[in-house]
Order: structure tokens, then C-alpha cells, then sequence
């Protein structure tokens, strides 16, 4: 079955760059998707990349797609405290299917130093 | 406030009990999907109705079941609770039913606590 895999810990200085890398197994997955989760609170979506996309910028977010090897990362230039939270990669399962539900990693818990 | 509202936020309860976990999608979205976290399994998909039909299930317990209202509201009803069962349950809607076109993006609640002592 499908699988998304994360490192699950993350820690940078204040101002440094993050790099957050996840792995997928489904080769039919259409979309991939980044959310953010702080503490005591739901997931965030925080952007997504159409699989014929090699790369995606949105602001201090960049988001790589390797598809031949289903490597995707998120890049989170100029770190804040404010960016400590745990971030989920995930993939669509079902595209052109039956059910449209995403399945994730187990997160990746950032923590940044002041 | 994402738009998607669960209640309760948190509930402890004992072994064998029954609960049930209610959610109210953003408005305007058919589909609603049920995960649990817990810490060492992470996120695990349960089930998804869209627009009161059972569409997809995942990895959810014969002891668990969930039903989509008219009002598009949905129930997730967890029974014969043991120590395990203990975690956070997010409710989750989207639009559509995320097969036909464009990314399926989800908005999460803030989740139910569950405490199973």
C-alpha cells in the first residue's frame, strides 16, 4: 500500500534555513501536499505541488519534487520561532479513483533556536 | 478558526464505554474524513463520506462506525473503548470527493482528545 516516510526530528537556529524531506511509495500520486500542526491545534495546509512540477515557491516556502526517485522536501528560508510546529508530508491515494482522502507521514517536529 | 468545528474538545471516559465524537464541516463542503493520531502511529485515515454516503474507509476498527447527516454534519461513534483508543480524532471536509480534478485540499478541525482510562 502506499506509504509517506519523515524524518521526525528537526533543529535549526533562528534565521537558518530548514530543509524538511519526506518520501512516498505511490507512483500514482497527482498532487503532494505540505501541512503545518502547532501545538494544540489541527493540521494547516500550508502549500502543494502538481506532480509535473518540479519546483514550487511561495513566499519563504520552496517545495522540490524529485518523482523519478518520490522525494519531495520543503525549504523554509530565514527560520522563525514562530516556525516550530510539526509538519506532515502527504500524497493523494485515490486520484482518478474512489476516495479522495490523503494519506500522511508521521510528521517531522521542528524546533528553532533563538 | 479553520471552519470546521468539533466538539467535544475533550473527553475522558473509561474502559468499555461508548462515545461520540461530533463534526460540522466548513460550509459549503460535501466530504468529510475522520483521522486519528496517536503517537506512535501518527496520522491514520478512518473513513470518508461525501454527502452522506460512505466513500472510502481506512484503517478504522470494527468497534468504531461514523454516519453523514442531511445537514452534512457527521458522527464518529467509538464503543467498547480500551487504552489504545486513546488519541486525538481530527475531522477533516474538503469540496469535493478529490478524485476528479485539482489538488483535494482538506481543512482540519482542532480536534477531540480522547482519554481512555
Amino acid at each position: 500500500g502506499e506509504d509517506v516516510e519523515q524524518s521526525l526530528f528537526l533543529s535549526v537556529r533562528e534565521g537558518d534555513s530548514s530543509v524538511i524531506n519526506c518520501t512516498y511509495t505511490d507512483s500514482s500520486s497527482t498532487y503532494l501536499y505540505w501541512y503545518k500542526q502547532e501545538p494544540g491545534a489541527g493540521l494547516q495546509l500550508l502549500t502543494y505541488i502538481f506532480s509535473n512540477m518540479d519546483m514550487k515557491q511561495d513566499q519563504r516556502l520552496t517545495v522540490l519534487l524529485n518523482k523519478k526517485d518520490k522525494h519531495l522536501s520543503l525549504r523554509i528560508a530565514d527560520t522563525q520561532t514562530g516556525d516550530s510546529a510539526i509538519y506532515f508530508c502527504a500524497e493523494s491515494s485515490g486520484y482518478g479513483g474512489s476516495q479522495g482522502n490523503l494519506i500522511f507521514g508521521k510528521g517531522t517536529k521542528l524546533s528553532v533556536k533563538p | 478558526d479553520s471552519g470546521v468545528t468539533q466538539t467535544p474538545k475533550h473527553l475522558i471516559t473509561a474502559t468499555g464505554q461508548r462515545v461520540t465524537l461530533r463534526c460540522s464541516p466548513r460550509s459549503g463542503d460535501l466530504s468529510v474524513y475522520w483521522y486519528q493520531q496517536s503517537l506512535d502511529q501518527g496520522l491514520q485515515f478512518l473513513i470518508q463520506y461525501y454527502n452522506g454516503e460512505e466513500r472510502a474507509k481506512g484503517n478504522i476498527l470494527e468497534r468504531f462506525s461514523a454516519q453523514q447527516f442531511p445537514d452534512l454534519h457527521s458522527e464518529l461513534n467509538l464503543s467498547s473503548l480500551e487504552l489504545g483508543d486513546s488519541a486525538l480524532y481530527f475531522c477533516a471536509s474538503s469540496v469535493g470527493l478529490g478524485v476528479n480534478s485539482g489538488a483535494n485540499v482538506l481543512t482540519f478541525g482542532a480536534g477531540s482528545r480522547l482519554t481512555v482510562l
